[in-house]
């Protein structure tokens, strides 16, 4: 049981290049979520979705765009990457089924980005 | 004003002593907290829900002051291995959508 993968771990982008980031969940969660974590700062939400084929967007959604076509899979896209998406990312699951604690999260273990 | 404010610390503390961190939150109508431990480059783990009542889990004790919007942390008899940032984190709601604080970190030393 793998809990919550994330690729790649690192990744140098220049201004303007694209990519994807994707996060991968064994536990058969229903909601997944994107962060964002820079330095001073909390985590912050980029998007999240409730279900397979449904998303919605978080605190700071500008510049991304997330899809998830299969339930245990939820891809964060730079289109465009900037400076400013600098960051350590984060993704995230949890369940409103589960047997314990129903909000708790589970992460995985980040990605780091630099852009250029 | 954020919506879950910490101390950013250092807390730099010798072996054995007691620390508390303090949390503050703005939306009267969250529904959940937590205690979060991340280690440097590491993501967050649960360390521990927080409950009206109060909370015990070995050497580390979690307060809710519903009334105050407060939250605390205590750590009795600090380890090395308690060297670690601790995130506060409010459930306002829906989803099981979380806010962060912005942590304190905590350093024990020899």
């Amino acid at each position: 049981n793998a809990g919550v993968t994330q690729t790649p771990k690192f990744r140098v982008l220049k201004t303007g290049q694209s990519m994807t980031l994707l996060c991968a969940q064994d536990m058969n969660h229903e909601y997944m979520y994107w962060y964002r974590q820079d330095p001073g700062m909390g985590l912050r939400l980029i998007h999240y979705s409730v279900g397979e084929g449904t998303t919605a967007k978080g605190e700071v959604p500008d510049g991304y765009n997330v899809s998830r076509l299969k339930k245990q899979n939820f891809l964060l896209g730079l289109e465009s990457a900037a400076p400013s998406q600098t960051s350590v990312y984060f993704c995230a699951s949890s369940s409103p089924f589960s047997s314990g604690r129903t909000d708790t999260q589970y992460f995985g273990p980040g990605t780091r980005l630099t852009v250029l | 004003r954020k919506e879950v404010e910490q101390d950013p610390g250092p807390f730099n503390v010798p072996e054995g002593a007691t620390v508390a961190f303090n949390c503050t939150y703005s939306n009267s109508a969250s529904q959940s907290f937590f205690w979060y431990r991340q280690d440097c480059r590491k993501e967050p783990k649960l360390l521990m829900s927080v409950y009206s009542s109060g909370n015990e889990d070995g050497r580390f004790t979690a307060q809710l002051n519903r009334a105050s919007q407060y939250i605390s942390l205590l750590i009795r008899d600090s380890k090395l291995s308690d060297s670690a940032t601790y995130l506060c984190v409010v459930n306002p709601g829906g989803y099981n959508k979380l806010i962060f604080g912005a942590g304190t970190r905590l350093a024990v030393h020899p």
